[in-house]
This record gives structure tokens, C-alpha cells and sequence, in this order.
């Protein structure tokens, strides 16, 4: 079965702090690993996705076979990175599923 | 380029109604799925489409049927709502399951009274 946990619902950090999103995940085999953010007001949008190892906006994640997690790192929090963010996985179901989220708010 | 619509952007229903939520692309994707968003729970897969005429359940698919006679459409029917069917839905497509960017519509409140 496929799974992702997000254990923290709400983030709160200042403005040029770093920010880490934690995102664990169950699967048997090789997982797609993603992270989608969603904008007050506005439709989720991929963020970035493991296969292609990029930097968005200044986060980056990378993918711990080990340890089962694909955190999101930002190494200086910005106000307009405030959003709800979301982890999800897509094994060999061809399902995407997604984790519960957290709400990341950055304060000045 | 439209994307990913969905209509209508906002609905009440009472207990017992029937509606149907539409939802349309314009990319020529084969994947399609439909969401709930709820406080607490995040994204929940209801039904997806890995090509028209196929359908298969998610994780929460009771209360809901969809049909994918088109690549284009991918409705999501809600034979006899009930209040624990309020929620925000939102309908997505990709071009294939793996490794694609899922596009997603701008959502539908949906109110059971």
C-alpha cells in the first residue's frame, strides 16, 4: 500500500529562517516522490518533483531510500513562500496520493 | 489555453440531491482523477481515469460514480448527497501516471445542507 505522512499540520518560522517540510512515505518498490504547493486562492500546483533534482524557488528535496523521506528544504524562509504544502507518491497503482499537508506560514 | 476546468465553482445541495460535478481538459492527457480536500485530511483520491472508458476507485470512492467516455470529460456524479459529502473537490490530469505533472482544476465548494 502506498502512504505519506506529514507529521506537522502547521509550520510557523520568521522571515530568512530556514524551513524543512517533512514528508515520510510507505512503499514497497521505487516511489515517484513529489511536492505540490497550493496558494491562498489558487488551484495546487507542482512544485518539484525527485526525478529531476531541481531547485523551485529556492527548495530543494532530496529522496532518502534509507530513511523512507523526501523532505522540503528552503534555506531562507521568504513571506511569499506561505502556503499549504502537500507530499504525494505515485508507486506502480498508478495512483497519486498525497499526504495530509502542512500548512507553512512565514512571519516577517 | 484553459487547462483544467471545472464547473460549478460553488454549490449548496440538500440531503438527498443529485448533481454532477464537470470537469474538462484541453491538453489531450490520459490520466484523470478527482480529489476531496477536507480540514485535517488533505487530498483524498475518489476515482481516477487512466484512459477513456477506464475508471477505477481511490481510496474513498462510496457515494461517488465517474465515467470517461472522452479523454476530454471526466464527471463525477453524486447520486443521493449527504452532509458528509461537503468538501472542496478538485478534479486533476496528467499526461500519463508516471513521473508527469498533475494539473489541477480550481476546485468545487461543495455544501450538503
Amino acid at each position: 500500500a502506498q502512504r505519506v505522512t506529514q507529521p506537522e499540520k502547521l509550520l510557523s518560522v520568521f522571515k530568512g529562517a530556514p524551513v524543512e517540510l517533512k514528508c515520510n512515505y510507505s512503499y514497497s518498490g521505487s516511489p515517484e516522490l513529489f511536492w505540490y504547493v497550493q496558494y491562498s486562492r489558487q488551484r495546487l500546483q507542482l512544485l518539484l518533483r525527485h526525478i529531476s533534482r531541481e531547485s523551485i524557488k529556492g527548495f530543494t528535496a532530496d529522496l532518502n531510500k534509507g530513511e523512507t523521506s523526501f523532505h522540503l528544504k528552503k534555506p531562507f524562509a521568504q513571506e511569499e513562500d506561505s502556503a499549504m504544502y502537500y507530499c504525494a507518491l505515485q508507486g506502480g497503482s498508478e495512483k497519486l496520493v498525497f499526504g495530509k499537508g502542512t500548512k507553512l506560514t512565514v512571519n516577517p | 489555453n484553459a487547462g483544467v476546468t471545472q464547473t460549478p465553482k460553488f454549490q449548496v445541495l440538500k440531503t438527498g440531491q443529485s448533481m454532477t460535478l464537470q470537469c474538462a481538459q484541453d491538453m489531450n492527457h490520459e490520466y484523470m482523477s478527482w480529489y476531496r480536500q477536507d480540514p485535517g485530511m488533505g487530498l483524498r483520491l475518489i476515482h481516477y481515469s487512466v484512459g477513456a472508458g477506464i475508471t477505477d476507485q481511490g481510496e474513498v470512492p462510496n457515494g461517488y460514480n465517474v465515467s470517461r467516455s472522452t479523454t476530454e470529460d471526466f464527471p463525477l456524479r453524486l447520486l443521493s448527497a449527504a452532509p458528509s459529502q461537503t468538501s472542496v473537490y478538485f478534479c486533476a490530469s496528467s499526461y500519463s501516471f508516471a513521473q508527469n505533472e498533475a494539473f489541477f482544476g480550481q476546485g468545487t465548494r461543495l455544501t450538503v445542507v
